[in-house]
């Protein structure tokens, strides 16, 4: 079976500009969770989906926005992307809301100049 | 609010020796879970281990073990018998046991292993 993908694995963008990065969860799940991990600290929660509505949102700006489609896959936007906003994407699915169970994906690498 | 904490940046072990990794956290609540996640140099977070909190015995995973405190609020991971492709980030993560929630990562352990 297939676990979690994302894309693209690698993204470089200009100040300004706007971002739009996918997951695939595994099969079978219906809650996509996404988190960001700048360079030498552990992953911050950005976001969590579940059926198709938003159950949690972390502490980052409005410029950041998610959804969830009929087949549970989702995608994550940041727009008016910030020299900050460069960082590992992490994509992580579960089958209940309770993420007791969470298998990440391999990451988005975003490189904002 | 929920902390996870690693005081540890770095640690070094040699191939077949055992190592332990520390983690506390703070927290209030009751029912959680607490995690260790190795990051190899794919980025992919990898879980190793899992404990609930209302279980006294410790979790195990083959050479992974956790020594559970629940009272100090301590976490931490013990590697037996390490091998080459231990070496990794390691992450300690705190989830609350309700019906939703999400992670929260310690700052990460670099753990290397000479041959």
């Amino acid at each position: 079976d297939a676990g979690v993908t994302q894309s693209p694995t690698h993204l470089i963008k200009t100040r300004g500009q706007h971002v739009t990065l996918r997951c695939s969860p595994i099969s079978g799940h219906k809650s996509v969770s996404w988190y960001q991990q700048v360079l030498g600290q552990g992953p911050q929660f950005i976001f969590q989906y579940y059926e198709k509505e938003e159950r949690g949102r972390g502490n980052f700006p409005d410029r950041f926005s998610a959804r969830q489609f009929p087949n549970y896959s989702s995608e994550l936007n940041v727009n008016a992307l910030l020299l900050g906003d460069s960082a590992l994407y992490l994509c992580a699915s579960s089958f209940s809301a309770a993420n007791e169970k969470l298998f990440f994906g391999s990451g988005t690498q975003l490189s904002v100049l | 609010a929920q902390t996870v904490t690693q005081s540890q940046p770095e640690m070094s072990v040699q191939e077949a020796e055992t190592v332990t990794l520390s983690c506390t956290y703070d927290t209030s609540e009751s029912d959680y879970y607490l995690f260790w996640y190795k990051q190899p140099p794919s980025r992919q977070m990898i879980l190793v281990i899992r404990q609930e909190a209302y279980k006294q015995q410790n979790a195990t995973e083959n050479r992974f073990s956790v020594n559970f405190q629940k009272a100090a609020k301590s976490f931490s991971l013990k590697i037996s018998d390490s091998q080459l492709g231990d070496a990794a980030m390691y992450f300690c993560a705190y989830l609350f046991g309700g019906s939703q929630g999400n992670l929260i990562f310690g700052k990460g352990t670099k753990l290397s292993v000479k041959p």
